[in-house]
């Protein structure tokens, strides 16, 4: 079956340095990829979307990678501050029960510490 | 900034009874989305919405659950006979577009159902 694989264990890492969180899928080829951000108690918010023809794309200090023959995106936030520690959840649509569903990972927790 | 909202923010309710969740999306957006996350658990996708009708729905929305658009403005998510495993925090979403567009999701109902 389909699945999508994000890091369970929290990511911890010092302000000011780079964080890269990572999202493998299995056994499909998305169109695009999607991250969020989930702070606790909260819904998630979109951040980035990367299309299966673009290798890399940037917003301020968010970076996306997508590599479809790994089957791999990478998440990066660079200068990470305190107030970006949530959790961070990569989607796609997923082909089950004979439709596209929207799909997302488990997610993985990043914990910038001052 | 527009944003979705929903009402109420936390429902208690006794198993067996019928609840109805209710979601506001933004104005000028097409799509409409129910997804629920257990506690500790990932996001998972219930159903979406178009042109007053469902366009795709997961496993999860079996014949217990129903979604409708009963005005401009409202879309609600029905339960007709609530379970314990109900329990979740359910999110609406709204996109402008379907595919490859970011979606918009609200705050969220907490559902305990005792």
């Amino acid at each position: 079956s389909q699945k999508i694989e994000q890091n369970s264990e929290a990511l911890n890492i010092q302000e000011g340095k780079t964080a890269t969180l990572t999202c493998n899928y299995t056994n499909y080829s998305p169109a695009y990829l999607q991250w969020y951000r989930q702070d606790p108690g909260r819904g998630p918010v979109f951040l980035l979307l990367i299309r299966e023809n673009e290798k890399e794309k940037r917003k301020e200090r968010l970076k996306v990678t997508f590599d479809t023959t790994l089957k791999q995106s990478l998440f990066h936030i660079t200068a990470s501050q305190p107030a970006d520690s949530a959790t961070y959840l990569c989607a796609l649509d997923i082909f089950s029960g004979g439709s596209y569903i929207p799909t997302f990972g488990r997610g993985t927790s990043l914990i910038v510490h001052p | 900034e527009p944003e979705v909202t929903q009402t109420p923010s936390h429902q208690v309710t006794q198993m067996g009874q019928e609840v109805i969740l209710r979601c506001v999306p933004i104005s000028n957006h097409l799509y409409f989305y129910w997804y629920r996350q257990i506690l500790g658990q990932k996001v998972e996708f219930l159903v979406s919405f178009y042109n007053n009708e469902i366009s795709e729905k997961s496993e999860i929305f079996d014949d217990q659950f129903s979604v409708e658009r009963p005005d401009g403005s409202n879309f609600t998510l029905k339960i007709r006979s609530t379970k314990l495993e109900d329990s979740a925090m359910y999110f609406c979403a709204s996109s402008l577009g379907l595919d490859e567009t970011e979606q918009f999701f609200g705050p969220g109902t907490r559902l305990t159902v005792l």
